[in-house]
């Protein structure tokens, strides 16, 4: 039933320790998002993938990565995580990125950085 | 991005209707209305969106005023479980991305 899947769902890693939070879905869609949310803000995309054609945001750091070896996995790569990289990463789907698909996001990976 | 201001907080009681106000007065013609909500610890999700006219489904209405520049979410029988913040976007479609504003904490109160 569940459509977009994160695992895991709390992941505690070291100051400067490599970290992959990882998303699938099962809805086809030709777009995967990766959010970051912060501690009581809104979340703010990272950068997305229109099937496989990469787009990072502007302010997005180089510390962060991302893969998508297929149309259902896209992986977030932490390089070196900093104590300001904990947070709740949030991955979301669209079919396309038309004005009315609906993004359909996953329950999210809660970041803890030691 | 239209930018959107939405009230911090509000509170209803169980069983009457929610209205959530937005202000999007520098909105576009061609830029959607978008509400989500997040319950705390939960991934965002979507309610409902339009564009001019008012919209209906099983979760809530949108009511857009005519010169577009306001709507108002309504929820028309809040329970303990639509307690979450509420989020109004304005949509600019040129790659899909959703600007989440600051949002507003609705709490239903029993």
């Amino acid at each position: 039933d569940a459509m977009v899947i994160q695992n895991p769902r709390y992941q505690v890693t070291q100051f400067g320790k490599p970290v992959t939070l990882s998303c699938s879905q099962t809805l086809n869609h030709n777009v995967m998002y990766w959010y970051q949310q912060k501690s009581s803000q809104a979340p703010k995309l990272l950068f997305h993938y229109y099937d496989k054609d990469f787009n990072n945001e502007a302010d997005t750091p180089d510390n962060f990565q991302s893969r998508r070896p297929n149309t259902s996995f896209c992986f977030l790569d932490i390089r070196s995580p900093g104590l300001g990289d904990a947070a709740m990463y949030l991955c979301a789907t669209s079919r396309e990125v038309g004005e009315e698909d609906t993004q359909y996001f996953g329950p999210g990976t809660r970041l803890t950085v030691l | 991005d239209a930018k959107t201001t939405q009230p911090p907080s509000m509170d209803c009681a169980e069983g009457r209707a929610a209205n959530l106000p937005c202000n999007h007065s520098t909105i576009s013609g061609n830029e959607y209305v978008y509400w989500y909500r997040q319950i705390h610890s939960q991934g965002p999700q979507y309610i409902i969106h339009g564009l001019k006219n008012n919209e209906t489904n099983e979760m809530a209405s949108l009511i857009i005023t005519e010169d577009r520049k306001s709507s108002t979410l309504i929820l028309p029988h809040a329970t303990l479980r639509d307690t979450a913040v509420y989020y109004c976007i304005v949509r600019v479609v040129i790659q899909g991305q959703l600007t989440f504003g600051s949002g507003t904490q609705l709490t239903v109160l029993p």
